[in-house]
């Protein structure tokens, strides 16, 4: 069983619809959540993090968390073609005595003029 | 965000060489750094955690004497690659936690794409 899911898309949304992202975990003793963004041949970018439930804006992002759950998601609203990329979830959980991060395999977002 | 950089950003190697990859923390000390090997299509796996003046711990089924990880100093990680074949050929993508962000939050370097032929 994977511990951190998300559906691999690809995603298509118009340029102006908001874009809905999807994670599962199956750790419950995870703490903090992050969204990555990465482009085709490029590293993973960070665009936001979240460690309690709820949601959390930062611009055109809203991520949230229901740790009940085990589920995290991320809206894009005004979805602009820039935004197509691979969005990679990651969950971070104390192990051994240190914080690791497991990430999904993310979901390939398009969006279309 | 913290600046984490990576070099090279691509190598090619010939079967049988070693190749070292560098991560440098440009704005901030980084105690614990991490490095991770992405296929293509597929998510970040995570090969072993750097620390800073000790010995990396690596993730079950890494080979530690096939990738070497060094963090001499707060500021640099290094990764080599030992007698690369060419299924190592992959993206290797190093990260830093930052201090200020209470040690969760991970900021990537750019990542080297290194093909072995």
């Amino acid at each position: 069983q994977k511990e951190v899911e998300q559906n691999s898309g690809p995603l298509s949304v118009p340029e102006g619809a908001i874009a809905s992202l999807n994670c599962t975990y199956s750790d419950r003793g995870s703490q903090s959540f992050f969204w990555y963004r990465q482009y085709s041949g490029k590293s993973p970018e960070l665009i936001m993090s979240i460690y309690s439930n709820g949601d959390k804006e930062d611009g055109r992002f809203t991520a949230q968390l229901n740790k009940a759950s085990q589920y995290v998601s991320l809206l894009i609203r005004d979805s602009q073609p820039s935004d197509s990329a691979t969005y990679l979830c990651a969950v971070g959980a104390t192990v051994g005595g240190g914080n690791k991060l497991t990430f999904g395999t993310g979901t390939q977002l398009k969006v279309e003029l | 965000g913290a600046v984490v950089s990576q070099h090279p950003s691509w190598v090619i190697c010939k079967s049988g060489t070693s190749v070292k990859i560098e991560c440098r923390s440009l704005d901030f000390q980084a105690t614990t750094m991490f490095w991770y090997r992405q296929f293509p299509k597929q998510s970040l796996m995570l090969m072993a955690t750097s620390n800073e003046g000790s010995k990396a711990t690596y993730e079950q089924g890494v080979e530690k004497d096939k990738f070497l990880i060094n963090h001499a100093s707060l500021t640099l990680s290094t990764l080599t690659v030992t007698s690369a074949h060419p299924e190592d050929s992959s993206f290797y993508i190093c990260s830093a936690r930052h201090p200020w962000t209470g040690n969760t939050e991970a900021f990537f370097g750019q990542g080297t794409r290194l093909t072995v032929v």
